[in-house]
């Protein structure tokens, strides 16, 4: 059975922390995305990466960034959380980066910021 | 800009027959999706269409016209079970997943 983990289902973190979400795939797939979910605005895409070591900028990459050491792991950083950043977060993978198949996706993360 | 429209909510009856639709305009296509969301849950696949016509899975089918930019998903014998958020996405020219907002879909006995 596929996987995507999420290492928190839920967290409260005060304004100006330094946040990190986790994410695992053990689907051996090149490409990896972070979204968040708000809702009424629908998915909207922060980071994403097609390879160990890569990254690029999706729609609202302010105020993130993201650690691709290792092909199972994503990593989306806060760097100084904001109450603004109180959202769901989605972690997704695929298959290559032109191959037309669908996401897999993580159970997300509730973020509270206070 | 780009842009994906679904209805913000619907309302249907256990046993019935229900379409959401979805309507696009994007920098170039390479396919449409369909993913359903249990409150609280991640995004599951239903369906993906590139060309044009009806793809038939089950009691879920889903519908493309690229002339139109447009598309739906047809849920039948509708059950409980179903009450979700449906979501529509464009893989756009640059193979990036364009999404709508979300349909939530309240299933009535």
């Amino acid at each position: 059975d596929v996987k995507v983990t999420q290492s928190s289902r839920y967290l409260v973190k005060r304004t100006g922390e330094k946040v990190f979400l986790e994410c695992v795939q053990d689907m051996d797939h090149e490409n990896m995305f972070w979204y968040r979910q708000d809702p009424g605005l629908g998915l909207r895409l922060i980071y994403f990466s097609y390879d160990v070591k890569m990254k690029e900028k999706g729609d609202i990459p302010e105020g993130y960034s993201v650690s691709r050491e290792k092909k199972e792991r994503f990593s989306l950083i806060l760097e100084s959380a904001s109450t603004n950043q109180t959202s769901m977060y989605l972690c997704a993978s695929s298959p290559l980066r032109d191959v037309n198949t669908e996401a897999f996706f993580g159970q997300g993360t509730r973020l509270t910021v206070v | 800009g780009q842009n994906i429209d679904q209805p913000t909510e619907m309302t249907a009856t256990e046993g019935a027959i229900v379409q959401i639709n979805c309507t696009y305009q994007t920098s170039g296509f390479n396919g449409l999706f369909w993913y359903q969301q249990h409150a609280g849950e991640a995004p599951t696949f239903l369906s993906y269409n590139v060309l044009d016509g009806l793809e038939e899975k089950g009691r879920f089918s889903s519908f493309l016209s690229r002339s139109k930019g447009y598309s739906y998903l047809l849920l039948k014998e509708l059950q409980m079970k179903d009450s979700a958020s449906y979501l529509c996405a464009v893989l756009d020219s640059n193979y990036q997943l364009i999404w709508g907002a979300g349909t939530k879909l309240i299933i009535k006995p």
